[in-house]
């Protein structure tokens, strides 16, 4: 069985620019929950969907966007980039509320 | 509020040691699951394992164990005969089952260190 795959691995952006990335669950996983990771912040949860709905949110901006398609593929996006969005972000799935999450091999966004 | 708690920034040991990860956690929440993952240099969160709050019974797996308490909000993990392929970061993770399933609250991780 396929992992979560994470598309692009590596991105660079300037500020201001806006950036988005994208999140394939496993197979038959029906929510897919995103974090950022940086190393003054640690793992921050940003948002869940499940079933094309938003469930969870963190305590982000509203810069911070996310979708799910009908086949649970996802995607974050994020606007008018800052230096401090340079980040590790990892996506997860699972098949449910408090089941184990799965993760992929992360984005690496930097911000110039 | 919740929180998780791994007052381990780094630890480093010698090949075949054993080492205990300590993980503290807060909520008022009666029902939540807590986690372990992995996180070698590649980056990728390995999933290790989940414990729900009303099974705290200790879990062997292999060279891995977990040891639950709730009296002191405590979900430590130990490595025995620690092998080099160990050297990760470690972190423990709380969701609560209601409403937030799909949230995982995490400790700043623990980075051990197992030299040959």
């Amino acid at each position: 069985k396929a992992g979560v795959t994470q598309t692009p691995r590596y991105l660079i952006k300037t500020r201001g620019q806006q950036v988005t990335l994208s999140c394939s669950p496993i197979s038959g996983h029906r929510s897919v929950s995103w974090y950022q990771q940086t190393p003054g912040q640690g793992l921050q949860f940003l948002f869940e969907y499940f079933s094309e709905t938003q469930r969870n949110k963190g305590n982000f901006p509203g810069r911070f966007s996310g979708r799910q398609f009908s086949n649970s593929r996802s995607e974050m996006n994020v606007s008018t980039l800052e230096l401090g969005d340079s980040a590790l972000y990892l996506c997860a799935s699972s098949f449910g509320q408090a089941a184990e999450q799965f993760f992929g091999p992360g984005t690496r966004l930097t911000v110039l | 509020a919740q929180k998780v708690t791994q007052a381990q920034t780094e630890i480093s040991v010698v090949e075949k040691e054993d080492v205990t990860l300590d993980c503290v956690y807060e909520t008022r929440d009666t029902t939540y699951y807590l986690f372990w993952y992995k996180q070698p240099p590649s980056g990728e969160l390995v999933f290790l394992i989940r414990r729900n709050s009303f099974d705290e019974q200790n879990e062997i797996s292999g060279r891995y164990s977990w040891n639950f308490q709730k009296s002191t909000s405590s979900f430590n993990f130990t490595i025995t005969a620690s092998q080099v392929v160990d050297s990760a970061v470690y972190f423990c993770a709380l969701s609560l089952i209601y409403n937030q399933g799909g949230k995982l609250i995490f400790g700043q991780g623990t980075e051990l260190s197992v030299k040959p």
